[in-house]
C-alpha cells in the first residue's frame, strides 16, 4: 500500500528557534499534500493544503508566516515551524492522496511528529 | 459546507462482542465516506471507504460499515471485538464534487475493549 514518511518523529526545540518537518510520499506521485494538528484527546484540525509547484492554502486562523509550507516536488513538503513557542507543541501531521488515482482515493497519512518546544 | 458528528467520545465494549462507533454527516449531494484508525502517537490509518455500490462496505482487520444515505450515517461495526482494536476512530467525509479538496473529520470515538 501507499506509504507517507514524515520526518523526525520527535524533536524538542528551544523557544524562538524554527523547525522543519519532512513529509515524503515513498512509493506514489502527490500533487496535492495536507497538514494537520492534532490537540491531545482532539480532533485532527486541518492547517493548510500544500500544492506541488504552487504556494500552499491556508486554512483560516492559521498563520502562513509561521508555519511555512514548501511542496517542491511530487513527493515532499515540508512544514517549517518558524520561530517556536510553547503553544505550537503539538503533534503534526501530513497527508498525501495519489494522484493517480483520482478523488475517490483516500488520503495516506503520515506516521506524525511530535513536537515539544520548551 | 460539509461536517462529521461523531455523537459518542468513548465507547466501551467487552471482548468478544459486537461494537458499533457512530457516524452521521452533512454533505451536499454524494459523499465519499471513510474510517480510520489511530493508535496512541501514530497517524491514521485507513480502514474502509464508502464511494459507490453496495451500501455494505468491507474493511481491513474485520470491520465494516453500512452506508444509509437516508439517516446520512455511516456507522462502523464489526460482529466480535478485539482488546487490540482499542484505539482512537475517526469517520471523515469529502463531497463527490468536491474536487482534490480534503476530507473533514469528525472529532474521534475512543473505543475500548475490555477482556
Amino acid at each position: 500500500g501507499a506509504v507517507v514518511s514524515q520526518h523526525p518523529s520527535r524533536v524538542i526545540c528551544k523557544s524562538g528557534t524554527s523547525v522543519k518537518i519532512e513529509c515524503r510520499s515513498l512509493d506514489f506521485q502527490a500533487t496535492t499534500m495536507f497538514w494537520y494538528r492534532q490537540f491531545p484527546k482532539q480532533s485532527l484540525m486541518l492547517m493548510a493544503t500544500s500544492n506541488e509547484g504552487s504556494k500552499a492554502t491556508y486554512e483560516q486562523g492559521v498563520e502562513k508566516d509561521k508555519f511555512l509550507i514548501n511542496h517542491a516536488s511530487l513527493t515532499l513538503s515540508t512544514l517549517t515551524v518558524t520561530s517556536a513557542h510553547p503553544e505550537d507543541s503539538s503533534f503534526y501531521i501530513c497527508s498525501a492522496r495519489d494522484s493517480t488515482s483520482g478523488f475517490t482515493s483516500e488520503q495516506y497519512f503520515g506516521p506524525g511528529t511530535r513536537l515539544t518546544v520548551t | 459546507a460539509q461536517s462529521v458528528a461523531q455523537p459518542e467520545d468513548q465507547v466501551n465494549v467487552a471482548e468478544g462482542n459486537p461494537l458499533t462507533v457512530k457516524c452521521t454527516y452533512s454533505v451536499s449531494g454524494n459523499p465519499y465516506l471513510f474510517w480510520y484508525v489511530q493508535y496512541p502517537n501514530r497517524g491514521l490509518q485507513f480502514l474502509l471507504k464508502y464511494i459507490t455500490g453496495d451500501n455494505l462496505v468491507k474493511g481491513s482487520y474485520g470491520f465494516e460499515a453500512e452506508f444509509n444515505k437516508s439517516q446520512t450515517s455511516f456507522h462502523l461495526k464489526k460482529p466480535s471485538a478485539l482488546v487490540s482494536d482499542s484505539a482512537l476512530y475517526f469517520c471523515a467525509v469529502r463531497a463527490r464534487n468536491s474536487g482534490n479538496t480534503p476530507l473533514v473529520f469528525g472529532k474521534g470515538t475512543r473505543l475500548s475493549v475490555i477482556a
